[in-house]
């Protein structure tokens, strides 16, 4: 079966420190995957996606990047974090090659940020 | 363009019908959906429905799309509290790359 780990779960950070976020999928070859935003009390923000390795689709400019070094890594990153990048982030994949299908997104159990 | 609707905030009493409606705007979605997060947690597919479809029924869910409007219901039978959560309605348009557009969720609470 198909699983998706997202770490760390919580993450306190000072402004102007550097991030990494890390999220894996098993049980799947290929897969698109997603980093979305969060705010409180908002709605999802998609960030960034991935058809493949290397290939990165940036939806919002802002200080946040990501890579995808393997088929089933997504890194979500930042050099400075600013108090604005506070936010629950979450990461989701999807099948490979197919525009929406009978399973969805599956997302992980997402990562909660505060900038200080 | 591409944009999902739906309001912030619903309120039922236990045991009462819940309707969560939902508003979009790309008709060349295949598959529309639902999800549900709880609180703290990530989203999980609750539903969805092919754009063929009127009507799609899930033991106490039942999906209904008016594809004339852009119209999606959700209708949760039998409301128990177990059910307050954010649900989020969502489409795939097919002219949108591999994106799902999810609308901002509406907050269900679920008074005993």
């Amino acid at each position: 079966s198909q699983t998706i780990h997202q770490w760390p779960a919580t993450l306190v950070q000072p402004v102007g420190s550097p991030l990494s976020l890390e999220c894996t999928v098993e049980g799947t070859s290929n897969p698109n995957l997603y980093w979305y935003r969060q705010a409180a009390g908002r709605g999802l923000q998609l960030l960034f996606y991935s058809v493949g390795i290397g290939q990165i689709s940036s939806e919002v400019p802002q200080n946040l990047s990501a890579s995808r070094p393997q088929d089933r890594q997504f890194i979500l990153s930042s050099k400075k974090l600013l108090l604005s990048d506070s936010g629950f982030y979450l990461c989701a994949w999807s099948r490979g090659g197919q525009v929406g299908s009978t399973w969805g997104y599956t997302f992980g159990s997402g990562t909660r940020l505060t900038v200080v | 363009g591409e944009d999902v609707e739906q309001s912030l905030f619903l309120s039922v009493r236990e045991g009462d019908s819940s309707v969560i409606n939902c508003t979009y705007t790309d008709s060349s979605s295949t598959y529309l959906y639902w999800y549900k997060q709880e609180p703290g947690a990530g989203l999980q597919l609750l539903t969805y429905i092919f754009s063929n479809m009127d009507m799609k029924q899930d033991q106490r869910l039942t999906v209904l799309l008016n594809k004339k409007d852009k119209h999606l219901s959700l209708r949760i039978a039998d409301t128990q509290t177990g059910d307050s959560a954010i649900y989020f309605c969502a489409e795939s348009p097919n002219t949108g790359g591999f994106k799902t557009i999810f609308g901002a969720g509406t907050r269900l609470f679920v008074k005993a």
